[in-house]
């Protein structure tokens, strides 16, 4: 089965400096994708970025970038330069080719907790 | 460009009465649609999607419902409401099935049914 596990439940980062939010998976599919989203307090999940699994270069967009290790089945993703309002959860998730008749869901992790203090 | 909207934005409703969330999805045609409940601390839990107009698959067995009249109009429904309905319900959409297809959301739904 697949299964996304975030194992920091709330983290600190001093603002202005870069931050790594931990990101394994499990799955026994070659081709998937990898996802990290941004819920901030109002609610809505705000899409950051995507990986592929057979993309050879770490996905980068702005301040956001993943690192991707595909052998030790890791997506971290890195936010540099933290703002204040990076403060938010932030979930893993990942889409695979579909199991059980699913179109392709996305499966998600329990999220972290990023408090960007001033 | 695409949005997504979703309403009611809040919502507090007793036990055993009806409930009915629409998500609209503008910009785009034939998307797949995509209801989601987020408990409170935790992560998304995927409840139905649906590929076409009166199209829907069912990931977890419930008391709730979905609906698709209309290609871009995607509605959530009960009969009668739990205290387990309470929650937040996220609708999302995506041009396709493919995992290389990100799936974006709307603002949410809180419901609190007491």
């Amino acid at each position: 089965a697949q299964k996304i596990t975030q194992t920091q439940p709330g983290m600190f980062v001093q603002e202005k400096e870069a931050v790594t939010l931990d990101c394994t998976y499990d799955t026994s599919d070659q081709s998937y994708g990898l996802f990290w989203y941004k819920q901030p307090s109002s609610g809505e999940m705000i899409f950051l970025i995507y990986q592929g699994s057979y993309d050879e270069q770490n996905a980068t967009e702005g301040r956001y970038s993943l690192n991707f290790q595909k052998a030790r089945k890791s997506a971290n993703l890195v936010i540099s330069a933290s703002q204040l309002g990076d403060s938010a959860m932030y979930f893993c998730a990942m889409r695979g080719l579909g199991y059980g008749g699913s179109q392709g869901n996305l499966i998600f992790g329990k999220g972290t907790k990023l408090s960007v203090k001033p | 460009s695409q949005t997504i909207h979703q309403w009611p934005a809040t919502l507090v409703q007793p036990v055993g009465s009806p409930l009915s969330l629409e998500c609209t999805v503008e910009g785009t045609s034939n998307p797949n649609l995509y209801w989601y409940r987020q408990a409170a601390g935790r992560g998304l839990q995927l409840l139905f999607y649906s590929v076409g107009i009166g199209q829907i698959s069912s990931e977890v067995p419930q008391n709730l419902s979905a609906s698709r009249p209309q290609d871009r109009q995607f509605i959530l429904s009960s009969k009668k409401l739990l205290l387990s309905d309470s929650g937040f319900y996220l609708c999302a959409w995506s041009r396709g099935v493919s995992n290389r297809e990100t799936q974006y959301f709307g603002p949410g739904t809180r419901l609190l049914v007491l």
